[in-house]
């Protein structure tokens, strides 16, 4: 079952910030929170995930609360392109068997 | 990184039918996960599938009903089975590539229409 809980819908101006909110109560200590991406008819893309510090990459940035039941995605400046559904799941990072269980997801939409 | 290359992309199959997809990886991989989406809902895991070795099958899915093979560590087949309209999903392959990360790579998936 999935261990996260995500609106199901937001909008975001085009040019503004998107933050995603994802509750993950239950998660583990030795478990990651993870971000996907699906953009309409594509398979899904990896994000960005981390453990319990903030993270950035080129796409996005994660922000990990102090007791880690809960984390927000950040697109600082939120294109058209950006309008997908993100999925936030949390998981054991290492090792290549690890499995990923997607819950429902937030559908993003971007708009002019 | 990982390249996967699915076939068929799509497909319109008859009632009863069996379709067998392929899922084709760049690189050697350990694992293969296979995934279905429904229309309009979210990926559910079908089962892991793992080199000289059964593959090991979620709640709900049967190896009857979604046989798999693991030839070798670069390629996998899903079958669907015996297939009625609600098989009508597209159907996602992916691997780890990189263990130090877990960052799980997608194939574009197939969508299979039942009639």
């Amino acid at each position: 079952d999935a261990k996260t809980t995500q609106p199901p819908s937001m909008d975001c101006a085009e040019g503004r910030a998107a933050n995603l909110p994802c509750n993950h109560s239950t998660i583990s200590g030795n478990e990651y929170v993870y971000w996907y991406r699906q953009i309409h008819s594509q398979g899904p893309q990896y994000i960005i995930h981390g453990l319990k510090n903030n993270e950035t990459n080129e796409m996005a940035s994660l922000i990990i609360t102090e007791d880690r039941k809960s984390s927000t995605l950040i697109l600082p400046h939120a294109t058209l392109r950006d309008t997908a559904v993100y999925y936030c799941i949390v998981r054991v990072a290492m090792g290549y068997g690890n499995k990923l269980v997607f819950g429902a997801g937030t559908i993003l939409r971007v708009k002019s | 990184s990982a390249v996967i290359s699915q076939k068929p992309s799509r497909d319109i199959c008859q009632r009863g039918t069996s379709l067998t997809i392929q899922c084709q990886v760049d690189s050697q991989v350990t694992m293969m996960f296979w995934y279905r989406q429904q229309p309009g809902q979210s990926l559910t895991l079908i089962a892991t599938a793992n080199q000289g070795s059964e593959a090991t099958y979620e709640s709900g899915f049967v190896i009857d009903k979604f046989p798999i093979s693991r030839p070798n560590l670069t390629f996998s087949t899903l079958t669907v089975s015996n297939m009625s309209p609600e098989d009508s999903s597209i159907y996602l392959c992916s691997v780890v590539a990189g263990a130090n990360t877990g960052e799980l790579f997608f194939g574009e998936g197939s969508r299979l229409t039942v009639l």
